[in-house]
């Protein structure tokens, strides 16, 4: 099955920093890649997805990148602001099976 | 709209007990899907719905636990017997149809706790 693997686990920047957030993954058949926010005490949200056919999407400070030839995917948060701060999902799935396989979860600290 | 929404919010119970964790999916989703989330860990793949129907429970650690899922709408996630170990946050999902690349919305989740 699918294994996806997060990096780092806990990231810790100034604010107005860039962070960025690393998940690998193992099957080459995976083509849809969600990033989810968790602010802390609350439910996970989608905040950005990529699809196999493109390399990057960026939605004003948050961007996703994809390298399907390495099978990693990275999200990208520029001018981070302390309101950024939270756990961050990463998942994998592909067509045929319905379950994402998400990341361990990296936890976002943004300090003012 | 109404989001997905869970109960209990938090679930206190003695080893052994047993016990039910309900979700409330968005109206219209046809697929629901449960998740458990321990302290510091990744969400855990439990079982999904289409409908009423479970294409894939693989992911239910034991036999003391089961889902079930009546007129396509609330789920109910059963814990018998339970176990420590079974302490953890229970998140459920919907969405509008089982695909891929189909945007799951989650609930608050259900923090239970097994003293």
């Amino acid at each position: 099955g699918e294994n996806v693997e997060q990096h780092p686990s806990t990231l810790s920047v100034q604010e107005g920093d860039s962070a960025v957030i690393k998940c690998t993954y193992s099957d080459s058949a995976s083509n849809y890649f969600p990033w989810y926010k968790q602010e802390l005490g609350k439910r996970p949200q989608l905040i950005i997805d990529i699809r196999s056919n493109v390399g990057e999407k960026k939605d004003q400070r948050i961007a996703v990148t994809l390298n399907k030839t390495a099978k990693h995917f990275s999200l990208h948060i520029t001018e981070t602001q302390p309101e950024d701060s939270a756990v961050y999902f990463c998942a994998a799935s592909k067509g045929g099976s319905y379950i994402p396989t998400f990341g361990r979860g990296t936890s976002l600290i943004v300090h003012p | 709209g109404a989001g997905v929404s869970q109960s209990p919010s938090n679930k206190v119970t003695e080893k052994g007990k047993d016990v039910e964790l309900r979700c409330d999916p968005i109206s219209g989703h046809t697929a629901l899907y449960w998740y458990r989330q321990s302290l510091g860990q990744g969400l855990e793949f439990l079982i999904y719905f289409q409908g009423n129907s479970a294409p894939d429970k693989s992911g239910l650690p034991s036999d003391r636990f089961s889902a079930e899922r009546t007129g396509g709408s609330v789920s109910t996630l059963t814990i018998q017997r339970t176990q420590q170990e079974d302490s953890a946050v229970y998140l459920c999902a919907s969405s509008a149809k089982a695909a891929n690349a189909d945007t799951q919305y989650f609930g608050p989740g259900t923090r239970l706790t097994v003293l």
